[in-house]
């Protein structure tokens, strides 16, 4: 079946660090691929998503380039702030269906 | 987009006994899902609540542990029923808006299960 696999946690960074969370996936066809975030005390909400193979999602300094090839969706941000600190969650959509399957999360925590 | 009002946020509830959540969204959706989270586990979907038919559990949930209502387009409840501490956890409701559209969440309920 289809499955997300995900870099284990915690990561621990200093402010302005480069981050990179690494996501891969196992899905037939064609699926779309999702990153979501939870900050803590709050349910979880979109970060970025890409639908089809190189399309690169983007929003608030993050990005993630959809690699069919390596079957990749790995998570980038050039400058981390302490407001990142959150647990972020790779997660794939089959086109065949509605449900989602996500990754194990990872945790991040930013210091000042 | 759909804003989910998920309650209670958190309870602590003693073995044996049953809790209900309950999820309100702003709009009508067509798919109200439930999800769990464990400690250090990743999201798992308990079921996809269908609106005037019964719920479509996944492997390894079922109904009689798990029943779900969906009324109407706009309303779900999950109950854990006789709950043990290994049903401690997250619980989420999500909805979506439709085909190809993505995935909105509710806040969870912590559930502490002594």
């Amino acid at each position: 079946g289809d499955s997300v696999t995900q870099m284990e946690g915690p990561v621990t960074l200093s402010e302005e660090a480069f981050l990179t969370i690494n996501c891969t996936y196992t899905a037939t066809g064609y699926p779309s691929l999702f990153w979501y975030v939870q900050y803590p005390g709050e349910g979880l909400q979109l970060l970025l998503k890409a639908t089809k193979a190189d399309d690169k999602g983007s929003n608030k300094g993050f990005e993630a380039t959809y690699r069919k090839e390596t079957t990749s969706f790995h998570l980038e941000k050039g400058s981390v702030q302490v407001s990142d600190s959150a647990v972020y969650f790779c997660g794939l959509r089959a086109n065949y269906g509605q449900n989602f399957v996500f990754g194990p999360g990872t945790r991040l925590s930013v210091l000042p | 987009s759909a804003v989910i009002s998920q309650k209670p946020s958190r309870d602590i509830c003693q073995r044996g006994t049953s809790l209900t959540i309950q999820c309100q969204v702003d709009s009508q959706v067509t798919m109200m899902f439930w999800y769990r989270q464990q400690p250090g586990q990743s999201l798992t979907l308990i079921a996809t609540a269908n609106q005037g038919s019964e719920a479509t559990y996944e492997s390894g949930f079922v109904i009689d542990k798990f029943p779900i209502s969906r009324p109407n387009l706009t309303f779900s409840t999950l109950t854990v029923s006789n709950m043990s501490p290994e049903d401690s956890s997250i619980y989420l409701c999500s909805v979506t808006t439709g085909i190809n559209e993505k995935l909105f969440f509710g806040s969870g309920t912590q559930l502490s299960v002594l």
